[in-house]
Formats: structure tokens, sequence, C-alpha cells
């Protein structure tokens, strides 16, 4: 299967974007989702685990969510700020091994 | 913190073999998985293998049959065998690391470059 997130998103400083993880089959909630940021040069860090969990020194600016209606998992930024822009990655599990989303810009105008 | 630095990267020509490794430091010692995850340049992430604790190992389709995955828990470092080695190999390796219930720890990578 496929997890599926848009190229790019926009928003300006202080507003809330959101990005989608659509899995093309199977059940969103069958697996974890977990999201992954990319600052330009560096290496990836995880922002949501196990769908909604925030890791330790990741604001509550950030949040992780499932929809069963339209498959898909999401990761809201609210209160945008210059420092949040970055790629961001979605990964799931295939059985026992990793899919990952193709990625998303994020650009903070 | 767990930390995860990787090394073993470099120029290697086509058809060459190189390891990589991928030591961890820090506490908590137990994990349920590790994994190698490639960045090809201007590229997206890609998961190119995985060892869980219980010693299974899984591929992706890219490098199956030419890279082999494992770890020495004496030393706690995870390796990656890379044989048969061809230009599209050519990418930022990164390690992670996960524990059930916990986030996913990432090194900052090892570059390897498959020219002549």
């Amino acid at each position: 299967f496929m997890l599926t997130q848009p190229l790019s998103v926009s928003g300006s400083p202080g507003q809330t974007v959101t990005i989608s993880c659509t899995r093309s089959s199977g059940n969103i909630d069958s697996y974890y989702v977990y999201w992954y940021q990319q600052r330009p040069g560096s290496s990836p860090t995880t922002v949501i685990y196990e769908d909604r969990e925030r890791p330790s020194g990741v604001p509550d600016r950030f949040s992780g969510s499932i929809d069963r209606s339209s498959n898909s998992a999401s990761l809201t930024i609210s209160g945008l700020k210059t420092e949040d822009e970055a790629d961001y990655y979605c990964q799931s599990y295939h059985s026992s091994i990793w899919v990952l989303g193709g990625g998303t810009k994020l650009t903070v105008l | 913190d767990v930390q995860l630095v990787e090394s073993g990267g470099t120029l290697i020509q086509p058809g060459g073999s190189l390891r990589l490794s991928c030591v961890a430091s820090g506490v908590p010692v137990t994990y349920n998985y590790m994994t190698w995850v490639r960045q090809a340049p201007g590229k997206g992430l890609e998961w190119v293998s995985i060892f869980y604790h219980g010693e299974t190992t899984y591929y992706a389709d890219s490098v199956k049959g030419r890279f082999t995955i494992s770890r020495d828990n004496s030393k706690r470092t995870l390796y990656l065998q890379m044989n048969s080695l061809r230009a599209d190999d050519t990418a930022i390796y990164f390690c992670t690391r996960g524990t059930y219930g916990d986030s996913v720890v990432w090194g900052k990578g090892t570059t390897v470059v498959v020219s002549s």
C-alpha cells in the first residue's frame, strides 16, 4: 500500500496548517502512524509517534489524529512559526515493514 | 537519552561493498527494532531495512539480496552490509531505533556515494 501526502502546504506565522497522510489500502487504524520533521540540512526527528503522542521537547502546537472515514492521518501545527518550515513525512506499517509517505514541504510565508 | 551515530559512508565504485555502522549510546538498553532509512540527493526518505529485537529482518525490494542488516548487542551496534553497490544507492543513510510506547530516535546519517 502507499501513504499519500500533499507535495506542499503553506501558512503564515500564527496560522494553523494540517498535513494529511492517506492510506491507499487497509485500515489507517490497523497500525500506528508516526510523523517526522526534517529541517533543511538536518536529519529527521520525530514530532508525533503512535498516532497522537508527542515526544518530550516537541511543543504542544503539534498534534496528530486519525480519521477512519477518510482512511487518513493528519498532522496539525497551530501557531505557525518560521522554525516550523521543513519537510514532514508520515510513516506506518505494512505487516512488519515500514512504509513512508512521499513527504510534504511546509513553507511558512 | 539514546543517541545514534552512524559511520562508514564513503565514495565507492559501482559493484563494490561497504559496511555501515550505527552505535547506540545512552539509556535505555532495550529496544524493539532498529532500521536503516536512506535519502537520495534531493529526494524523500526511503526505508531500507529493519531489524527486530528477536532478530527477524526485512528488506526493501530495491536492496533485497544485496544488503544485509545485523546487530552486535555487546557493542550496541547495528550494521548494514551493502554489496553490489549501484549508482542509485547513493544517499545519506540514517539509522533509527524504536521502542513500543516511545518515540523513534534518528541518527544524523552517513553519506554513501557510488560513482566511478
